[in-house]
C-alpha cells in the first residue's frame, strides 16, 4: 500500500514559526506537493519539490529528502490567516497522485 | 478568469439513482483528475485523465465512471450512487499531462440517501 502520514493537528502562535512533517512510503515517488486548504474551500498549491534540498517561497519553504522518505513545510512569521489544512501529496510513477490526511494548523494571537 | 467549475454545488439524491456530476476548466489543461475528500482521510483519487480519451484510475475508482471526449470537460458518472458514496468531490487540472501544480474546482457536496 501506499502510507503518507502527517500530524492531524498543531497549534502555533502568530508571528512564530512551524515545521509541518510529511513522511511517506510509496511503490513509486515523482515528486511531492504541499497543498493549502481554508475550511470550507477547495486545496490551493503551495510548493513542489522532486529533488532533495529545500525550496523557499517566500514565507514558506519546503524540503525534501528521497532517501528518508520526508519532507517538512516551515512557514515562518505566522499569520492568523495561515490557519488551515496543510496536505502533503505524493505524485507516483504512474503519474495519479496520494495526499496525506492532512495537518490542521491552529494559529492563536 | 481562469478557472475550474463544477456543478451541482450539492446534491442531495437517493441510493440507486444515477447522476452526473460535471467538470469543465478553461485554462486550456491537459491533465483532469476526480478527487473525494472525507473526514479523517483526506483526498482520495478517483479518476485522472492525461489527456481527451485517455483516462486511468485512481486510489478508489469503484461505483464511478469518468469519460474525456473533450479537453474541456471531465465528467463524474455515479451509475447506481450508494450511501457510502456520501463526501465532498473535486475536481482539479493541471497545465500538462504530467501532473504539477493543479488548480481545484469548488467542490461537490454529495449526499446519498
Amino acid at each position: 500500500g501506499q502510507n503518507i502520514d502527517q500530524p492531524t493537528e498543531m497549534t502555533a502562535t502568530e508571528g512564530a514559526i512551524v515545521q509541518i512533517n510529511c513522511t511517506y512510503q510509496t511503490s513509486g515517488f515523482n515528486g511531492l506537493f504541499w497543498y493549502q486548504q481554508h475550511a470550507g474551500e477547495a486545496p490551493t498549491f503551495l510548493s513542489y519539490n522532486v529533488l532533495d534540498g529545500l525550496e523557499e517561497k517566500g514565507r514558506f519553504s519546503s524540503f525534501l529528502s528521497r532517501s528518508k522518505g520526508y519532507s517538512y513545510l516551515l512557514l515562518k512569521e505566522l499569520q492568523m490567516k495561515d490557519s488551515a489544512s496543510y496536505l502533503c501529496a505524493v505524485r507516483l510513477g504512474n503519474n495519479d497522485m496520494r495526499f496525506g490526511a492532512g495537518t490542521r494548523l491552529t494559529v492563536k494571537p | 478568469e481562469a478557472q475550474v467549475t463544477q456543478n451541482p454545488r450539492y446534491l442531495i439524491t437517493v441510493t440507486g439513482k444515477k447522476l452526473t456530476v460535471t467538470c469543465s476548466q478553461n485554462m486550456n489543461h491537459e491533465y483532469m483528475s476526480w478527487y473525494r475528500q472525507d473526514p479523517g482521510l483526506g483526498l482520495r483519487q478517483i479518476y485522472y485523465s492525461m489527456n481527451v480519451e485517455v483516462t486511468d484510475k485512481g486510489d478508489v475508482p469503484e461505483g464511478y465512471k469518468v469519460s474525456r471526449k473533450e479537453k474541456r470537460n471531465f465528467p463524474l458518472i455515479l451509475e447506481s450512487p450508494s450511501p457510502n458514496q456520501t463526501s465532498l468531490y473535486f475536481c482539479a487540472s493541471s497545465r500538462t499531462s504530467w501532473v504539477h501544480e493543479q488548480f481545484f474546482g469548488p467542490g461537490t457536496r454529495l449526499t446519498v440517501l
